[in-house]
């Protein structure tokens, strides 16, 4: 089983702030993708990387993949009460058999 | 399109009950996954589906079975529910290829007592 390491488990932050949250693993991933989930409702994907450095970005959110597609980070800059929500990534692998391995998400709370 | 459909959405059942959880995508994807999610677990894979005729068990298949029916649906069985599988339970489905997005049904809420 390929394990994912999501940090921080939880974070609470004021309008306007900036903050970074971290994927890590020992494996090699063929994709990377960040999920973001309301209260309720199944997982919408954000973004997917496949390519070892790439950086994509949507509006205040920068994701990048490690070089050696072990790692992702998600990035967000001034933050907004509408970002509140449970972002999660998720690694790819298995070729023709391909699935994909979550961390155990990260809860941010974006305080007015 | 209704993409990822899922019954029921919340279901109550006695240790010891058996249940069948439905799943149906309207996208013409190949694969199916069945996740469930625990409060600090995060989503974690019950079985899936890579293709019409296939099953393979993910990370956590013991108390289930799963039958993918046709092309479209994906079923989630309890024999003998026990506690542990009070859970929040996820069906996706994807096309394809590396960049393929997984489409997430709205979750099917179970608690066994």
């Amino acid at each position: 089983t390929q394990l994912l390491e999501q940090s921080p488990q939880f974070l609470s932050i004021q309008e306007g702030e900036n903050l970074t949250v971290y994927c890590n693993s020992s494996s090699v991933f063929s994709s990377l993708q960040w999920y973001r989930q309301e209260p309720g409702e199944g997982p919408v994907l954000l973004v997917t990387v496949v390519t070892g450095g790439e950086v994509k970005k949507l509006k205040r959110l920068t994701f990048q993949f490690g070089d050696a597609r072990k790692d992702s980070s998600l990035h967000i800059t001034a933050a907004q009460p509408g970002d509140t929500g449970l972002y999660l990534c998720a690694g790819g692998y298995g070729g023709s058999n391909y699935k994909l391995t979550f961390g155990k998400g990260t809860l941010l709370t974006v305080n007015p | 399109n209704a993409g990822v459909t899922q019954t029921p959405k919340f279901q109550v059942l006695k240790t010891g009950q058996s249940m069948t959880l439905q799943c149906a995508q309207d996208m013409n994807h190949n694969s199916m996954y069945w996740y469930r999610q625990d409060p600090g677990m995060g989503l974690r894979l019950i079985y899936y589906s890579a293709s019409e005729g296939t099953t393979d068990k993910g990370e956590v298949p013991n108390g289930y079975n799963v039958s993918r029916l046709n092309k479209r649906e994906f079923s989630l069985r309890l024999e003998s529910a026990a506690p542990s599988q009070t859970s929040v339970y996820f069906c996706a489905s994807r096309l394809g290829g590396v960049r393929g997005e997984q489409y997430f049904g709205p979750g099917t809420r179970l608690t066994v007592t």
